[in-house]
């Protein structure tokens, strides 16, 4: 069964402060590890896809990266509007079937 | 470019109600899906479909109905609410398998 589990749960941090989210994942056969960002009230937003280990991504403060096990948002230089829940999610069996983690609220005060 | 559209934004339903909660994109994309959301929860696919006439279940389809009869809309009827399905359901599409998924705003639902 595929699983997903994101850490931490809930993350505070000040303006400028970088840190890591982390995703952890079990998969049989990956087809692909998606970053989405949630802002409340909202839909989750598409950041990243990663489809092999030692794949990077990068948009503004925002980095991806990939390994066979586990997967890490890096955040540089956080600013106040970074804040938001950020969900990871694999696909497995047809990427259509999405495995959503449980997602790590991220908030960063100024 | 309207994305993926969901209408009602939220509503209020008594136990043993039926409704259908609407999802239309304008995006041309194959594969939909919707999830429900819960606290602690993560999101769970409910059902999904990879074009018209097309349809399968996710993880947790029990309560839930769907239809695809265009590309376009992806309907998910609830035949006899129960205050179980109180959540927040999301629709998504993509364009092809392995393609990030667009997600709509969701319904909020209340179930009493």
């Amino acid at each position: 069964e595929d699983q997903v589990t994101q850490s931490p749960e809930a993350l505070r941090l000040q303006e400028g402060e970088s840190s890591s989210l982390n995703c952890s994942y079990t998969v049989s056969g990956l087809r692909g590890l998606f970053w989405y960002r949630q802002d409340p009230g909202k839909g989750p937003e598409f950041l990243f896809t990663l489809y092999s280990a030692g794949e990077e991504k990068e948009k503004e403060r925002l980095k991806a990266t990939l390994t066979k096990k586990e997967s890490f948002l890096h955040i540089t230089a956080p600013k106040p509007e970074d804040s938001a829940t950020y969900l990871c999610a694999v696909g497995g069996g047809g990427a259509q079937k999405l495995v959503f983690g449980q997602g790590t609220r991220l908030t960063i005060n100024p | 470019n309207a994305g993926v559209t969901q209408t009602p934004k939220f509503q209020v339903l008594k136990t043993g109600q039926s409704m259908t909660l609407q999802c239309a994109q304008d995006m041309n994309h194959e594969y939909m899906s919707w999830y429900r959301q819960d606290p602690g929860m993560g999101l769970r696919l409910i059902h999904y479909s990879v074009g018209a006439g097309i349809t399968d279940q996710g993880e947790v389809p029990n309560g839930y109905n769907v239809s695809r009869s265009t590309t376009e809309d992806f309907p998910l009827r609830l035949l006899s609410a129960a205050p179980s399905q109180t959540s927040v359901y999301f629709c998504a599409s993509s364009y092809r398998e392995s393609q990030p998924q667009h997600f709509g705003d969701g319904t909020r639902l209340s179930i009493l």
